[in-house]
């Protein structure tokens, strides 16, 4: 099956410093990925779209300002965390969407756990 | 957006079979019928999905109803690898072709050996 990757696995930082996490579609091509955030315990949430070549797409409640989303080829979309707290620590899971199956199916990454201090 | 319903948690023993069932009485006809499960501390894997007809893959099988208002995921045998949480999804068109997911709390298997 189709392979994405993220980059770090595992960041920590200080607040206020900025963290960048990459997504990158290994085998495939992906015009559309997802950008998730999971909170322990609890469920995935979806945070923004990110469509190759144009703005991406924030969920009601993300701001847009603070998690910022490049999507500048294929195979990479980038989000970033501007100006960090502790309660940006959490879970951050991307998905791309393989258009090449002819399935509607998302792969997701294996997550880059952030902690803030 | 269509939801799901799905039993907090459920047990099998190793190498029995699992039904784990989904509840989406407010199906659309054009939404599509997704499986997948988490492990701890990764990000989830895809399982299998479908619109109207049953389907198999090298996971799973996947069984819905005729009107589509509930499906089942079932494991034909369970082993230790199984044991995840399982999220039923509905997705639909959201711009662009692309299409969304929106996990609900799913269903976390515990597979007893």
């Amino acid at each position: 099956g189709a392979v994405v990757s993220q980059h770090p696995s595992w960041v920590i930082c200080k607040s206020g410093t900025s963290v960048k996490i990459e997504c990158r579609s290994l085998d495939f091509q992906a015009t559309t990925m997802f950008w998730y955030r999971q909170f322990p315990k609890q469920s995935l949430m979806l945070m923004a779209t990110s469509n190759e070549g144009s703005k991406a797409t924030y969920e009601q409640g993300v701001e847009k300002d603070k998690f910022l989303i490049n999507h500048a080829s294929l195979t990479l979309s980038t989000l970033t965390v501007t100006s960090a707290h502790p309660e940006d620590s959490s879970f951050y899971i991307c998905s791309a969407r393989d258009l090449s199956s002819g399935q509607e199916t998302q792969y997701f990454g294996p997550g880059t756990r952030l902690l803030v201090l | 957006d269509a939801k799901t319903t799905q039993p907090n948690s459920m047990e099998s023993n190793e190498e029995e079979p699992v039904h784990l069932p989904c509840n989406h009485s407010t199906i659309s006809g054009t939404d599509y019928i997704h499986w997948y499960r988490q492990l701890p501390s990764q990000g989830p894997e895809y399982v299998i999905h479908g619109l109207t007809s049953n389907v198999n893959n090298r996971m799973a099988s996947l069984a819905i109803a005729e009107d589509r208002k509930s499906s089942t995921l079932i494991l034909h045998r369970a082993t230790l690898r199984d044991a995840a949480v399982y999220y039923c999804i509905l997705s639909r068109a959201a711009g662009a072709g692309s299409y969304q997911l929106t996990f609900g709390k799913g269903t976390k298997l515990s597979v007893i050996p």
